[in-house]
């Protein structure tokens, strides 16, 4: 499975904006770029993924970068609610038997 | 509305005694489901993928006879510890992808919390 890099840990103001770096430069041409958080004590949660093109829903933005090797997260405005383990996946298209791998994720602190 | 139901959210079981762990697709059938451990202060470790009337396959160090899983409908896969030991408190996760969505968004459970004493 193609891995991810991510920093271990981020601080952020609250309703500021907030970019999340991941860099995975094996990235195959079939690999879709995921993103799931997981707050405290609570299963993962989705929150945008995408292929090649940037990709924006209620919840945040996925920027990816031309060549695919890199992608960034953006939270707009963060809130104290979005303080939590934001992990950046790589899964292979057509495959919902296809396992998730996960790494070690970025902690986001929100300060107030 | 949740997708994916876990149950029990928390359990406290004596050493040597089993626990199972159910985890149930509420909007759709899943044929494969993943179950993840996850330790404290850490990521989430894939156990097995449990496949909808076949074996599971378990990920290397994972012990299927400690571990059991089985997957007898489309929506309910259990997963049960076996002669459990402090050491398999942990976090414990499942997770379903819609197999109608080809890009395999997953649906996590809740999680169910196993404390061995």
């Amino acid at each position: 499975d193609a891995k991810t890099t991510q920093p271990n840990s981020m601080e952020s103001n609250e309703e500021e904006p907030v970019h999340l770096p991941c860099n995975h430069s094996t990235i195959s041409g079939t690999d879709y770029i995921h993103w799931y958080r997981q707050l405290p004590s609570q299963g993962p949660e989705y929150v945008i993924h995408g292929l090649t093109s940037n990709v924006n829903n209620r919840m945040a933005s996925l920027a990816i970068a031309e060549d695919r090797k890199s992608s960034t997260l953006i939270l707009h405005r963060a809130t104290l609610r979005d303080a939590a383990v934001y992990y950046c996946i790589l899964r292979a298209a057509g495959g919902a038997t296809n396992k998730l791998i996960f790494g070690t994720g970025t902690l986001l602190a929100v300060q107030p | 509305g949740a997708v994916v139901s876990q149950h029990p959210s928390w359990v406290i079981c004596k050493s040597g005694t089993s626990v199972k762990i159910e985890c149930r697709s509420l909007d759709f059938q899943a044929t494969t489901m993943f179950w993840y451990r996850q330790f404290p202060k850490q990521s989430l470790m894939l156990m097995a993928t449990s496949n909808e009337g076949s074996k599971a396959t378990y990920e290397q160090g994972v012990e299927k006879d400690k571990f059991l899983i089985n997957h007898a409908s489309l929506t309910l896969s259990t997963l049960t510890v076996t002669s459990a030991h402090p050491e398999d408190s942990s976090f414990y996760i499942c997770s379903v992808a819609d197999r109608g969505l080809a890009t395999g968004e997953l649906f996590f459970g809740e999680g169910s919390r196993l404390t061995v004493l």
